[in-house]
């Protein structure tokens, strides 16, 4: 069971340059998320998806793209890359369920270290 | 935008000491409070998920209690050892329907044996 799989580990771009940041899970999880980790910050959400083919913005979704094809990839793609857009990230998924339903924590991707020069 | 604070920002406990810490939330946002325990050059795991006024949950030598009235949750360790040694993430779930976890900037705990 390997949970939630992120690649590449580590990235060096240059500004202007494209790259997209793969997730996967086998959980069978509804939900999934992309969250960026700054210094001195809490974890921001970029983007979310709620199930195959719904996806929504999070708090910080400028410069990033998602798609969700399937339940189980969760691919963010950056299109122009910026410095401001180095970063550590994490994709996480969840169960959720209905209302009165358990309610579950998110299993997290081991993080991809963006550095855009 | 969702306030959430844990204090203190980071903390020094002797091995064998018990400690704890605090995470503060608007209380009239809640859905569920997660705890995540993030070890350096891992990824957050998840210790608890609460939800009802006066949930305390336990694991092993960890433990957390919830006051959704006032909006605050504490973490417990009894008998801190160094692999202990991590960083404490809360998290707000405010019941929004799908958006996410606000996450506190952490209690950054090192045990000094």
């Amino acid at each position: 069971n390997a949970g939630v799989t992120q690649t590449p580990k580590f990235r060096i771009l240059k500004i202007g340059q494209s790259m997209t940041l793969q997730c996967a899970q086998d959980m069978n999880h509804n939900y999934m998320y992309w969250y960026r980790q700054d210094p001195g910050m809490g974890l921001k959400l970029i983007y979310y998806s709620v199930g195959a083919g719904i996806t929504d913005k999070g708090e910080v979704p400028n410069g990033y793209n998602v798609s969700r094809s399937t339940t189980e990839d969760f691919p963010l793609r950056l299109e122009l890359a910026a410095p401001s857009q180095t970063s550590v990230y994490f994709c996480a998924s969840s169960y959720r369920g209905g209302p009165g339903q358990g309610n579950y924590g998110y299993t997290f991707g081991s993080g991809t270290r963006l550095t855009v020069v | 935008i969702l306030n959430v604070e844990q204090s203190p920002q980071s903390l020094h406990v002797q091995e064998g000491d018990s400690t704890n810490f605090t995470c503060s939330f608007p209380s009239s946002n809640f859905y569920a409070l997660h705890w995540y325990r993030w070890e350096t050059a891992k990824s957050p795991e998840a210790l608890f998920v609460m939800t009802l006024n006066g949930d305390e949950k336990k694991k092993g030598r960890i433990s957390a209690t919830l006051n959704t009235k006032e909006g605050y949750s504490y973490l417990y360790i009894k008998g801190s050892q160094p692999e202990d040694s991590a960083t404490y993430l809360c998290a707000l779930d405010s019941g929004g329907g799908a958006d996410g976890l606000t996450f506190g900037k952490g209690t950054h705990l090192i045990i000094q044996p």
